[in-house]
């Protein structure tokens, strides 16, 4: 199975980049990467996703690496309401498999 | 609020007990989603359909569970015999299908499963 590992937690000063990383070594050429967000007792928040270019939105930037072995979520000027648990899964056959998560703090 | 939405959004039930679950897509979404979350863990798929088909269920889902997606538009998961350790958050997403770039799964709130 595609597995991703992720820090368990991390701590980010308001105002600063909150830079996100993840290891999925054993994904595939076709398969994207998928980051998502969950606050407390609420279903997951899509992010952003990518296969092998770096991708931009209006939430984050998502950078893989050139093996895509390994990517990293960055929330350029985090906030307190960016406090959650943030997932980077692999998309299998149409199904997102998720790692454990990493539960970011933004410190004011 | 034009979201995915699942009802109901917490059960309490005891063991023994059937449950069931229903999920409403984002209108037009053809791919529907059950993942199943437990604490301090990422979610974890269950099942999906292609409008009512359903194309692949996961070794998670035991012969006590069910889904129906009957006319492609809401689906319902049943839980029968509830165990104690059936309890976590089970998660519904849909989709539009096809290939590509923006083609993200966008999850409901979750209906919060405990069992007795």
């Amino acid at each position: 199975d595609a597995k991703t590992t992720q820090p368990t937690s991390m701590d980010c000063a308001e105002g600063r980049a909150a830079n996100l990383p993840c290891n999925h070594s054993t994904i595939s050429g076709n398969e994207y990467v998928y980051w998502y967000r969950q606050i407390h007792s609420q279903g997951p928040q899509y992010i952003i996703h990518g296969l092998k270019n770096n991708e931009t939105n209006e939430m984050a930037s998502l950078i893989i690496t050139e093996d895509r072995k390994s990517s990293t979520l960055i929330l350029p000027h985090a906030t307190l309401r960016d406090t959650a648990v943030y997932y980077c899964g692999v998309n299998r056959d149409d199904k997102i498999i998720f790692g454990k998560g990493t539960r970011l703090h933004i410190l004011p | 609020d034009t979201g995915v939405s699942q009802n109901p959004r917490h059960k309490i039930t005891k063991r023994g007990q059937n449950v069931t679950f229903r999920c409403d897509p984002i209108s037009e979404h053809n791919r529907l989603y059950w993942y199943r979350q437990t604490l301090g863990q990422g979610p974890e798929f269950l099942t999906y359909f292609q409008n009512e088909a359903q194309l692949e269920k996961s070794r998670l889902l035991s012969d006590r569970f069910s889904a129906e997606r009957p006319k492609g538009s809401f689906s319902t998961l049943e839980i029968q015999r509830t165990e104690q350790g059936d309890s976590a958050m089970y998660l519904c997403a849909s989709r539009t299908s096809g290939e590509g770039k923006y083609n993200e799964q966008f999850f409901g709130p979750g209906t919060r499963l405990t069992v007795l």
